[in-house]
């Protein structure tokens, strides 16, 4: 059974301030989704990671992905309040592409 | 034009009723999907379904079961609900055939077990 861990579950961080949330993973797979999530909200497709060693960007946000040690990262640079939202990572499996979530990252940047 | 939209987006009953949530999407997307986020904001998955072939997470109880007129629609059909059913179900769809299989969600349907 695959099994995703997010860690930390919450975060609260400083405006300008540097962190990184990490995403590992029990079983082999080349697939991993980090998805935004706001109050009430649904979920926000912020990166496609399909290869080992893939490295996406975007603003201030950078996800990465190690598929030998099953781990990614999601990088935040000089965090700003706009960031603070929930942060989840997602796993497909081999069967009909179901995804498996990590528990969320629960991000609050103040000001 | 929405994406992938989902009715109702609140959706309020007792315990024992027979309830249904309806799933669109408007990608031209061949696999569609349902899971469920509780009150911990976790999420599972609960369906994945193409029009070949439904996956059913063996941890969903047989209460719950999809049905799909088309390829468009993957609707939700609840029986007898009970409390431990209250949660918050999305619907989401992704191209398998081509892409990168990345999933897109729809806005969500509260459900309320009382």
């Amino acid at each position: 059974e695959l099994k995703v861990e997010q860690n930390p579950l919450f975060l609260s961080m400083q405006e300008g301030k540097n962190y990184t949330i990490y995403c590992n993973y029990s079983t082999t797979s080349d697939r991993l989704y980090w998805y935004r999530q706001d109050p009430g909200k649904s979920l926000e497709s912020l990166f496609v990671l399909l290869s080992n060693g893939a490295v996406k960007q975007e603003g201030r946000l950078m996800a990465s992905l190690d598929t030998k040690a099953r781990l990614s990262t999601l990088h935040i640079t000089a965090a700003v309040h706009d960031l603070s939202a929930t942060y989840f990572c997602a796993v497909a499996g081999n069967a009909g592409n179901m995804l498996t979530f990590g528990g969320g990252t629960r991000l609050m940047v103040k000001p | 034009d929405t994406a992938v939209s989902q009715t109702p987006k609140y959706l309020v009953t007792q315990m024992g009723n027979d309830k249904s949530i309806k799933c669109e999407q408007n990608l031209g997307h061949d696999t569609m999907y349902w899971y469920k986020q509780d009150s911990k904001k976790f999420l599972k998955i609960m369906f994945s379904y193409n029009n070949k072939e439904l996956i059913i997470n063996e941890t969903v109880p047989n209460r719950f079961s999809p049905k799909s007129p088309d390829k468009a629609h993957l609707n939700l059909h609840i029986n007898s609900l009970e409390l431990g059913d209250s949660a918050v179900y999305f619907c989401a769809s992704s191209p398998i055939s081509s892409g990168n299989g990345e999933q897109y969600f729809g806005p969500g349907t509260r459900l309320t077990v009382t």
